[in-house]
């Protein structure tokens, strides 16, 4: 299938580790955005990359959280020190970003980060 | 400030029955538009309906129609036909300039047979 592919699909951490989320977008998409899903919330926006301009990282809750695209392509989650609190899904999500109002993102299959 | 607005954490409906879903929004941009996403327990998100704020026309896609009413900021989804396939999580969603999405908080769906 050509769909977002997320990895791991599930991680259980200590608190205090580091972990690497990773999102692989749908080929052509330059778009990608990251989200947080708390249980039973909606989804919080992380980051957002467009292309070669800067992210948006208007929405990551911390120094902790970072984020990394590299060549346009495949990006990396970065969570730093976790904390109990930052146990949730994240969703990786990705767009043609053809400009079109209409166009939709396409998401993964998210990761479930759960720290102890 | 909460832009998308779901006030319905739980709704129930009979199978065959239509059902709505209701989503208000907040901004002051002209241009926008709105979707919403269905999340089924296995976690995907998945893409239903669009209306762009300059549509005249509500949207429809199937057993999915969207009343929108721009003056009240609203744009409830409507389910025709419920079927014990649609009982999920729905999102509406919101994207601004900047491509940013703004997403609620949800309604949980449940069909009943």
């Amino acid at each position: 299938g050509a769909g977002v592919s997320q990895s791991p699909s599930n991680k259980v951490t200590e608190k205090g580790k580091d972990v690497e989320l990773r999102c692989d977008p749908i080929s052509g998409h330059t778009a990608l955005y990251w989200y947080r899903q708390s249980l039973g919330q909606g989804l919080e926006f992380l980051i957002y990359f467009q292309g070669n301009s800067a992210p948006d990282k208007s929405g990551l809750p911390s120094d902790r959280f970072s984020a990394e695209r590299t060549g346009g392509s495949v990006s990396t989650l970065t969570i730093q020190r976790t904390q109990q609190e930052d146990s949730a899904v994240y969703l990786c999500a990705s767009s043609l970003d053809s400009g079109a109002r209409r166009e939709t993102q396409y998401f993964g299959p998210g990761t479930r980060l759960l720290v102890l | 400030a909460q832009k998308i607005t779901q006030t319905q954490p739980g709704m129930f409906v009979q199978e065959k029955e239509a059902v709505t879903l209701d989503c208000t929004y907040d901004t002051s941009d002209p241009s926008y538009g709105l979707f919403w996403y269905k999340q089924p327990s296995s976690g995907e998100m998945i893409f239903l309906i669009y209306q762009g704020s300059y549509d005249q026309q509500n949207a429809t896609e199937g057993r999915y129609s969207l009343n929108f009413q721009k003056a009240r900021k609203s744009a409830n989804l409507v389910i025709s036909a419920s079927q014990l396939g649609d009982s999920a999580m729905y999102f509406c969603a919101m994207r601004r300039r900047g491509n940013q999405f703004y997403f609620g908080t949800g309604t949980s769906l449940t069909v009943i047979p």
